[in-house]
């Protein structure tokens, strides 16, 4: 059975800097072609992909936030770690770590963590 | 980087009837990597189709999705109460994945 859940402050400052744990169970990150993502989603609005971690420790990032986040991995601890830096009100969002697979020519968001609301305010 | 737009924005249906939600793409898109997802209020998005046509696990046949290139359509044949929820689609290139804006399905 294959479970995500997403841990980290409720409540961060601006300017501060946001780390976020994705921590996983049934299945491993480093068994080939699997991948873990974190995904927003600011409240009322749509779904935001963040960043993704692959088996093989490569690692994509959003073009428009690319300089604020680093993702990383502890396949000992099945875990998966999402920094975003600089946080500003806007960043106000539910954030999801989600697995995908790559099979093939095919890859999507197969289990998602349930989430978790992170709001930055002073 | 490829952005997909969902029309319409809301939906307004009646239990029973034919729902046909619209994903179009500011560039062809593989049909191999365009998903649709399900999300009711509180709750994480849920897969429904991958690969443009393909259901996942556990869903219902009334659900499907068609298209190709640009244009991609999730069609849900009879509308059942649990079906009445927000619909995204998405899409992965370029080694990027982006999501569309939605398509809120609502009780006419």
């Amino acid at each position: 059975q294959v479970t995500l859940r997403e841990s980290g402050p409720a409540l961060v400052k601006p300017t501060q800097t946001l780390t976020l744990t994705c921590t996983f169970s049934g299945f491993s990150l480093s068994t080939s072609g699997m991948c873990v993502s974190w995904i927003r989603q600011p409240p009322g609005k749509a779904l935001e992909w963040l960043a993704r971690i692959d088996w093989d420790d490569d690692k994509y990032y959003s073009t428009s936030l690319k300089t604020r986040l680093t993702i990383s991995k502890d396949t000992s601890k099945n875990q998966v770690v999402l920094t975003m830096t600089n946080m500003d009100p806007v960043d106000t969002a539910t954030y999801y770590c989600a697995r995908s697979r790559i099979e093939g020519a095919t890859i999507y968001f197969d289990y998602w963590g349930q989430g978790t609301l992170v709001t930055v305010s002073s | 980087e490829i952005v997909l737009t969902q029309s319409p924005g809301t939906l307004s249906l009646s239990p029973g009837e034919r729902a046909t939600l619209s994903c179009r793409a500011s560039q062809s898109v593989s049909s191999s990597y365009l998903a649709w997802y399900q999300q009711k209020p509180g709750q994480a998005p849920r897969l429904l189709i991958y690969g443009a046509s393909s259901r996942a696990t556990g869903i219902p046949d009334r659900f499907s999705g068609s298209g190709s290139g640009t244009d991609f359509t999730l069609t849900i044949s009879r509308l059942e109460p649990e079906d009445f929820a927000v619909y995204y689609c998405q899409q992965y290139g370029s080694s990027l994945f982006t999501f569309g804006g939605g398509t809120k399905v609502e009780i006419k």
